[in-house]
């Protein structure tokens, strides 16, 4: 079973910031929040990861609270190509399992 | 980057027939792939579990003898679909798993469209 809750949908006006939360309460030591999103018909594209730090790449930034259990997807300047499923899962080391959650729609609106 | 690549993109068959999918890791030596059934307007369901060298392990309520994994080396894992029905048509997405250190990292294929007519 997934192990992470997501709204199901989000608005988000073109140019803003958008913030994607995720609920992880029950992840373990070992495992990794990761976000990917998936574009109409595509398979899931990696966006970023973290343990227990913040992290930044050139796509987005990611909020770990330090209970871990809760995270925070930023995109900084949402566009209208960013209109996609944004799913939030835990991975651990060597995992067995891949369970993805509902994930969030998000709509970037002009 | 690592790249997984899936092929076919898309399929169309006639029902009764049977359908192979290919899951390859380009890059690297995949530890664990995964195959997904995704249908329209939902999220990736799980269907198995595949490690090189042994039996898949099947999620509940997935048809082990309907749909066979074969993951007969480190980069290749095959997924077939015997005896396709229309309510087979789905969107099928495997993924493969890289070990660093206490990393795991996921790689996904851009998914196969199965419509079976």
């Amino acid at each position: 079973d997934a192990k992470t809750t997501q709204p199901p949908s989000m608005d988000c006006a073109e140019g803003r910031a958008a913030n994607l939360p995720c609920n992880h309460s029950t992840i373990s030591g070992n495992e990794y929040v990761y976000w990917y999103r998936q574009i109409h018909s595509q398979g899931p594209q990696y966006i970023i990861h973290g343990l227990k730090n913040n992290e930044t790449n050139e796509m987005a930034s990611l909020i770990i609270t330090e209970d871990r259990k809760s995270s925070t997807l930023i995109l900084p300047h949402a566009t209208l190509r960013d209109t996609a499923v944004y799913y939030c899962i835990v991975i651990s080391t060597g995992a067995n399992n891949l369970f993805f959650g509902t994930g969030t729609r998000l709509t970037v609106i002009p | 980057g690592a790249v997984v690549s899936q092929h076919p993109s898309w399929v169309i068959c006639k029902s009764g027939t049977s359908v192979k999918i290919e899951c390859r890791s380009l890059d690297f030596q995949a530890t664990t792939m995964f195959w997904y059934r995704q249908f329209p307007k939902q999220s990736l369901m799980l269907m198995a579990t595949s490690n090189e060298g042994s039996k898949a392990t099947y999620e509940q309520g997935v048809e082990k003898d309907k749909f066979l994994i074969n993951h007969a080396s480190l980069t290749l894992s095959t997924l077939t679909v015997t005896s396709a029905h229309p309510e087979d048509s789905s969107f099928y997405i495997c993924s493969a798993t890289r070990d660093r250190g206490t990393n795991t990292e996921a790689f996904f294929g851009q998914g196969t469209r199965l419509t079976v007519v």
